[in-house]
């Protein structure tokens, strides 16, 4: 049980095109869900917090307007990269929890996105 | 700012070694830890998690301490196998905070 899943699994764009990401919990409703990314040998980074019908909360340094986030359900959250760059290639997981505010006690894992922007 | 450290960067060692993975971090009021093991290109796969009264967790050959005083934890595992070659995420759960904070792993290499 408790399995996220994401689509696409890879894609390459052209630099200035926007791309959508989604992420769905197969069989549990998700009330919060988390956007990470990940540099080569980084760390994954929290981009921000989304908790279903509402809007999602940014961390600092990560622009609203270029990473739109909608959790329109309690399946579904969508991550777009608007108009991308190059130095928005990265690899982007998402993560779903049962729970919300403290209570987020364990998030699940999708397999993650690779963005390449050309 | 809790910050999370993770040593050593990278490990390789002979199939059958024990080895340990450490973690710090550097704020003690967490309310867990967790570990995670990442493959090349995958998502996070969750391995063991600590509550903060927690001391250690054991799953199979993993066993993983916590010593929240000291801001640390480490990852044991026993009798290695080249299955286990990944990289080995740490990551806390501060108390009041909803959020994780990861630090950038071990990649760890086990060779036949």
């Amino acid at each position: 049980g408790a399995v996220v899943s994401q689509h696409p699994s890879r894609v390459i764009c052209k630099s200035g095109t926007s791309v959508k990401i989604e992420c769905r919990s197969l069989d549990f409703q998700a009330t919060t869900m988390f956007w990470y990314r990940q540099f080569p040998k980084q760390s994954l980074m929290l981009m921000a917090t989304s908790n279903e019908g509402s809007k999602a909360t940014y961390e600092q340094g990560v622009e609203k307007d270029k990473f739109l986030i909608n959790h329109a359900s309690l399946t579904l959250s969508t991550l777009t990269v608007t108009s991308a760059h190059p130095e928005d290639s990265s690899f982007y997981i998402c993560s779903a929890s049962m729970g919300s505010g403290l209570r987020t006690d364990t998030q699940y894992f999708g397999p993650g996105t690779r963005l390449t922007v050309l | 700012k809790q910050e999370v450290t993770q040593i050593p960067a990278a490990l390789s060692v002979p199939e059958g070694e024990n080895l340990v993975l450490n973690c710090s971090f550097t704020d003690s009021a967490i309310y867990n830890l967790q570990w995670f093991r990442q493959d090349p290109g995958k998502g996070l796969t969750s391995l063991l998690l600590i509550q903060s009264s927690q001391r250690e967790q054991t799953s199979g050959r993993l066993n993983a301490s916590l010593d929240k005083s000291s801001g640390r934890s480490t990852l044991y595992i026993a009798a290695s196998q080249p299955g286990d070659s990944a990289t080995y995420l740490c990551a806390v759960k501060n108390s009041g905070y909803s959020t994780l904070t990861f630090g950038k792993g071990t990649m760890l290499l086990v060779s036949p």
